[in-house]
């Protein structure tokens, strides 16, 4: 099945700061990459999606870049601020899993003032 | 807030006991997941259901069942309780209405409910 890693494992980034994480997935025929933000005691929070039509998206500070071909996708937070502060997920679905979601470990991202 | 409701919120039994969780999906979502997060195991896939018939199964283990009701909310149920189990079960769900879509449906989660096994 689908297999996904992610890096770093923590973040610590100076408030103004650029933060960025990554993912690679394993199997080629993924084609949605959607990201997560979850706060302590809270459930998994949909930040940003891409599917695999697209190179790059962006929302305001938020951007993700998705590279088929070495099976590697992004996430890129800008202008960091202390409410970013959280653990966050990459996930993959559509290959043979078909639409549930495989996650990678995630990152604890720690902004600083 | 997501839409997704679970309940309880909060969950305290002992070892060898069952316990039911419950979760209602966003209003005219079809698929139902379920996933346990634990801190050595981070977002573990359990099962989904799709208009109440089991669509893809993950790592459940045997003493663990699930069930999708005509209404479409969903129930996990968990039987002989071990220490292990304690962790924090997410209930999400999507729309699904499209049927040719193998992928790329947005899946929201619930807040979760916290298992603790003692």
């Amino acid at each position: 099945g689908e297999n996904v890693e992610q890096h770093p494992s923590t973040l610590s980034v100076q408030e103004g700061d650029s933060a960025v994480i990554k993912c690679t997935y394993s199997d080629s025929a993924s084609n949605y990459f959607p990201w997560y933000k979850q706060e302590l005691g809270k459930g998994p929070q949909l930040i940003i999606d891409i599917r695999s039509n697209v190179g790059e998206k962006k929302d305001q500070r938020i951007a993700v870049t998705l590279n088929k071909t070495a099976k590697h996708f992004s996430l890129h937070i800008t202008e960091t601020q202390p409410e970013d502060s959280a653990v966050y997920f990459c996930a993959a679905s559509g290959g043979i899993g078909g639409n549930k979601l495989t996650f990678g470990t995630g990152t604890q991202l720690k902004v600083e003032l | 807030d997501s839409g997704v409701t679970q309940t309880p919120k909060h969950l305290i039994t002992a070892t060898g006991q069952r316990v039911t969780l419950r979760c209602s999906p966003r209003s005219g979502d079809l698929s139902v997941y379920w996933y346990q997060q634990s801190l050595d195991q981070g977002l573990q896939f359990l099962i989904q259901y799709y208009n109440g018939e089991e669509r893809a199964k993950g790592n459940i283990l045997e003493r663990f069942s699930a069930q999708q009701f005509p209404d479409l909310h969903s129930e996990l149920n968990l039987s002989s309780l071990e220490l292990g189990d304690s962790a924090l079960y997410f209930c999400a769900s999507s729309s699904d209405r499209d049927r040719t879509l193998s992928s790329g449906n947005t899946i929201y989660f619930g807040e979760g409910s916290w298992l603790t096994v003692v």
